[in-house]
């Protein structure tokens, strides 16, 4: 069965550190990967997302993810992050049906 | 709509009561999912539609979970003799679905309806 699976669940940095949140997805054939982000009090959004082509893509805010099929992972990279991405971020993945991994939360300290 | 909605926002309900939550998804928007979040188990699948096509219910807890499409736009998640693990907040997203390549998987979600069982 497809799935992805987030390694990370809490993590808290210190503003302009660098982030990196893992994610690895477990199935073959068409790939979809996304991820979504939660700030708090608000409803999940896409944040970006992988169909084909550039491994690297680039989203919102200058989050990046690289998807590496040789270690099925999708994970998510910012240089340096600041107070205001403080939120849950979830990797999900699925042609049809789209399954969510469990969310790592994210706390960026001032 | 601009977005998806979905009513009740908050929905306080005593054990073994029947609750509804309905979804209306973005105008177009035929794939139409709903999921259960809850406190430190993320987001968990529950049930998803496509047009016509027969729903995928593999995500469905137990028997006292359904949900149905009306016309292909709004639907409703019906859960019967609720329980207090059903506490949760239930979550409904709409895709949309290109013709020559199918769903596209990116999921625009709602607000959530907050469920809590007494």
């Amino acid at each position: 069965a497809q799935s992805v699976s987030q390694h990370n669940h809490h993590v808290i940095l210190s503003e302009a550190a660098s982030l990196e949140l893992g994610c690895n997805y477990s199935y073959g054939g068409t790939v979809n990967l996304f991820w979504y982000v939660q700030y708090p009090g608000q409803h999940l959004q896409l944040l970006l997302k992988y169909f084909s082509g550039d491994p690297l893509v680039k989203g919102i805010k200058g989050f990046e993810a690289e998807f590496i099929k040789s270690k099925f992972s999708f994970n998510l990279r910012k240089p340096s992050v600041q107070w205001s991405d403080t939120a849950e971020y979830f990797c999900a993945g699925g042609y049809q049906k789209v399954t969510f991994g469990i969310g790592t939360k994210l706390q960026v300290i001032p | 709509g601009a977005g998806v909605s979905q009513s009740p926002s908050n929905k306080v309900t005593e054990k073994g009561k029947d609750v509804e939550l309905r979804c209306d998804p973005i105008s177009g928007h035929t794939a139409l999912y709903w999921y259960r979040q809850s406190l430190g188990q993320g987001l968990e699948f529950l049930i998803y539609f496509q047009g016509n096509s027969a729903p995928d219910k593999s995500g469905l807890p137990s028997d006292r979970f359904s949900a149905e499409r009306t016309g292909g736009s709004v639907s409703t998640l019906t859960i019967q003799r609720t329980q207090q693990e059903d506490s949760a907040v239930y979550l409904c997203a709409s895709s949309l679905v290109r013709p020559a390549s199918g769903p596209t998987g990116e999921l625009f979600f709602g607000e959530g309806s907050r469920l809590t069982v007494l």
